[in-house]
């Protein structure tokens, strides 16, 4: 089975711009998330999307948005870009999150490195 | 959210048994404790959890203390490929549905 793919893999931007990342997550999970790594804040959780609705959202700003289309591929998007906002953004993907049990692990993709100039 | 508490880094001899700890005090009766690693440069990957009992798997052991306010994973013989970033994670069965509240984790080196 594929593991979650994220892309693209690397992506230098400007201040300013906005700015969309793709998520494919295992076949047959139907919940994404998405979380923002940096070496200041560590691993923060961004939102989470469940049968394409947002079900959990994180501390940040509204320019910070996503979707979940109805093949449970899931996008998120950043506009007007900020120095602070160069990350590793990472998406994960489960099959029956929230139970605390085996089936509410959740699978990361490798991430996507944004570099805002 | 209940809070997880880990030493920041530990070192560790290829091919030792690694004891990386975590405290949980203010653990509740229906949290699941889950641990994460994250590899350089890639992103986290599940490695084992548990409730109330120990539990073991084919990557690593958990040892969970009886009042359940601390727990040890147990990685039996460490590899260089073992050296990563090692978070414990407090999961609650409800209306948390995919969010993981990540610490900072320990960094586990590994020396051959």
């Amino acid at each position: 089975k594929a593991g979650v793919t994220q892309t693209p893999r690397y992506l230098i931007k400007t201040r300013g711009q906005q700015v969309t990342l793709s998520c494919s997550p295992i076949s047959g999970h139907r919940s994404v998330s998405w979380y923002q790594q940096t070496p200041g804040q560590g691993l923060q959780f961004l939102f989470e999307y469940f049968s394409e609705t947002q079900r959990n959202k994180g501390n940040f700003p509204g320019r910070f948005s996503g979707r979940q289309f109805s093949n449970s591929r899931s996008e998120m998007n950043v506009s007007t870009l900020e120095l602070g906002d160069s990350a590793l953004y990472l998406c994960a993907s489960s099959l029956s999150p929230g139970t605390g049990m085996q089936t509410d692990t959740q699978y990361f993709g490798p991430g996507t490195r944004l570099t805002v100039l | 959210d209940a809070k997880t508490t880990q030493p920041n880094s530990m070192e560790s001899n290829e091919e030792e048994p690694v004891h990386l700890p975590c405290n949980h005090s203010t653990i509740s009766g229906t949290d699941y404790i889950h641990w994460y690693r994250q590899l350089p440069s890639q992103g986290p990957e599940y490695v084992i959890h548990g409730l109330t009992s120990n539990v073991n798997n084919r990557m690593a052991s958990l040892a969970i203390a009886e009042d359940r306010k601390s727990s040890t994973l147990i990685l039996h013989r460490a590899t260089l490929r073992d050296a990563a970033v090692y978070y414990c994670i407090l999961r609650e069965r409800g209306n948390q549905g995919g969010k993981l509240i990540f610490g900072q984790g320990t960094e586990l080196s590994v020396k051959p």
